[in-house]
């Protein structure tokens, strides 16, 4: 079954540090996976996925097949990286499908 | 329009009443998904429609849970016997078929009161 485990329901840090927000998962074939966004009062939108490779707002996260992880990293949180985070993952590439999201995690930065 | 839309964007019902959340996605695309998201909780899938597919309905908590959609277009969520337990955002998503992954719009959601 798919599954999207964040273990985190908030991450608090300091301005400048480094964040890390986990999300590992459970799919038996190739998955695809995504970070979602929430700002306070906004929509929620797509921040980035694994096969673009690519760094938005100075956030990475690279796909481990082994541990079955998607982890979010920025090195030097700002303030205005303060949102709700999800995990998602979707099951066939190349192909729409639904997406499952993981739980979220609310990540407060703090001055 | 430009992005996904839904009506209404607040809805205060009484306990046993019936309910209906429109989903307007957008234009052209083919995939259409409800989530629920219930207050301090992360985002529940509820059903996915794909072109003229069945929808994958899954994720509906009940039978009281049902939805709707006509075509590639506008989307019906319906809520039988409202329960307090339904208060929920429920937001509605489309995505196009890309060869990419699978980028969903979200609306901004439908926030149900039930009392």
């Amino acid at each position: 079954a798919q599954r999207v485990t964040q273990p985190e329901k908030l991450l608090s840090v300091f301005k400048g540090a480094p964040v890390e927000l986990k999300c590992n998962y459970s799919y038996s074939g190739s998955p695809e996976l995504f970070w979602y966004v929430q700002y306070s009062r906004q929509r929620l939108q797509l921040l980035l996925r694994h096969i673009s490779r690519e760094s938005i707002k100075g956030f990475t996260a690279d796909l481990n097949k082994g541990e079955t992880s998607f982890h979010l990293k920025k090195p030097f949180a700002q303030e205005e990286d303060s949102a709700m985070y999800y995990c998602a993952l979707s099951g066939r590439r190349g192909a729409t499908n639904k997406l499952i999201f993981g739980t979220g995690t609310l990540l407060a930065v703090q001055p | 329009g430009a992005g996904v839309s839904q009506s209404p964007s607040n809805k205060v019902t009484e306990k046993g009443k019936d309910v209906e959340l429109r989903c307007d996605p957008i234009s052209g695309h083919t995939a259409l998904y409800w989530y629920r998201q219930r207050l301090g909780q992360g985002l529940e899938f509820l059903i996915y429609f794909q072109g003229n597919s069945a929808p994958d309905k899954s994720g509906l908590p009940s039978d009281r849970f049902s939805a709707e959609r006509t075509g590639e277009s506008v989307s019906t969520l319906t809520i039988q016997r409202t329960q307090q337990e339904d208060s929920a955002v429920y937001l509605c998503a489309s995505s196009s078929r890309t060869g990419n992954g699978n980028t969903i719009y979200f609306g901004e959601g439908s926030w149900l009161t039930v009392v």
